[in-house]
Formats: C-alpha cells, structure tokens, sequence
C-alpha cells in the first residue's frame, strides 16, 4: 500500500522560506522511473504542479516558479523536501505531494497516489 | 485562469449520464494523454482516469474518459450520489515542459 504525508508549518509569514516534508511508504524513490511531485491547491481554485524529482536525481519545476523552489530527496528516509522562498499571501493554498509512476511513453505524466495534503497561510 | 478548460459545474439525478468536458491546445490535450482526478469534498485528489482512457484498479466501470483533438470528456453513467466531488483534468503541456490541469468541475447528484 502506498502512502504519502505532507508535514510543514501551518503558517508562515510573509517573505519567510516555506520547507514542507513529503514522507512516504510502500514504493522506494531508487526504483527507475518513479517520481514524487508537489502540486498545490489555493482555496476553492485549480491545482498547480510546483515541481518533480526523479528516482535519479533529475529536477524539474514549473517554469512561473522555479527561481522560488527548490526539491530535493532523501531515498535512505523515503522523503522529499520542497522549499518556496519568499512567501506571499497569493501563496496560500493545501500543498499536496504524489507520487509519478514509471511511465514508457513521452507527454504519459501522472500521478497516482497522493498525500492527504497540508494548508499553508501566509500572514503576518 | 487555468491552461485546461472545465465547466465550473455539471449535475444530474441518480442513474443518469453526465458528461465533463476538457478543452486544451495543440501543445497539451492535442498531442498527449488526458487524465482525470476526482476529488471528494476535504480530500486529497484521486486518480480516476490515465492515459486518456484507462481506468486504475477499483475504479468502477461507470467512469470512462474519451478523448478526440484538442478536447477531452469524462462520462459518469448509472449517476450514484458519492460520485459528488470535483473532477479536474490533466495533461502535460509541451510548450511548458510540466503537467496542466482543468480548473475543476464541481459535479452534483440531484
């Protein structure tokens, strides 16, 4: 069974560096292929990808945030960590992580498991 | 305003068939797989539909997902009301190298 948690502060405050732990079991990030992600979810609005790593390291963000996040694993733990810089009250939203499939096909991107997701706000 | 577009809202009453329908471009729905989450209220989004039109194990045969050019749709038939939730579609975009999503369609049983 696979699982995911997210974990973090529940607020932050404006300018600060958000840093929220993605903690998983049932699937190991060594194995070819597979990803986690961290997408969020602003109150009543659309979800948004943030970023992705791969089992082998590989980074990739999307491209309306990558100078404010940062990704990185740690496989021994099973977790993955996401940093945002310079949070903003725009920023508040549920922040889930999930997990990404090995997949054989180009554009075939998705996720299939998912974390329960945290709220982040961001106030002073 | 989200890369994929969704209508805000759909309903129907139990047993009938709804559809949701997702609009894209060329750089996303027009050159690579759809997906669909659903998601109930106060829960994380779940996978309903990948690759367009597969159904992950235990979803039941009541979801389907069709895709043709730069549109796609996900059709609920035999409507139970669990199936109200928000339903969100996906594909990735190749113009920004990441996965889009629909702006969510609120689906509610009558």
């Amino acid at each position: 069974q696979i699982t995911l948690k997210e974990s973090g502060p529940t607020l932050v405050e404006p300018t600060q560096t958000l840093t929220l732990t993605c903690t998983f079991s049932g699937f190991s990030l060594s194995t070819s292929g597979v990803g986690v992600g961290w997408i969020r979810q602003p109150p009543g609005k659309a979800l948004e990808w943030l970023a992705l790593i791969y089992w082998d390291d590989d980074k990739r963000y999307s491209p309306s945030l990558r100078s404010r996040l940062t990704i990185t694993k740690d496989t021994s733990k099973n977790q993955v960590v996401l940093t945002m810089t310079n949070m903003d009250p725009v920023d508040k939203a549920t922040y889930f992580c999930a997990r990404k499939p090995p997949v054989t096909a180009a554009g075939d991107y998705y996720f299939d498991s998912w974390g329960q997701g945290t709220l982040v706000t961001v106030s002073s | 305003q989200s890369v994929l577009t969704q209508p805000p809202s759909a309903s129907g009453t139990p047993g009938q068939r709804v559809t949701i329908s997702c609009s894209g471009n060329s750089s996303n729905i027009g050159n690579n797989y759809v997906y669909w989450y659903q998601q109930l209220p106060g829960a994380a989004p779940k996978l309903l539909i990948y690759r367009s039109t597969q159904r992950p194990s235990g979803v039941p045969d009541r979801f389907s997902g069709s895709q043709s050019g730069t549109s796609a749709s996900l059709a609920i038939s035999g409507l139970r009301s669990e199936d109200e939730a928000d339903y969100s579609c996906a594909a990735w975009d190749d113009n920004l190298s990441g996965p889009v999503f629909g702006g969510g369609t609120k689906l509610t049983v009558l």
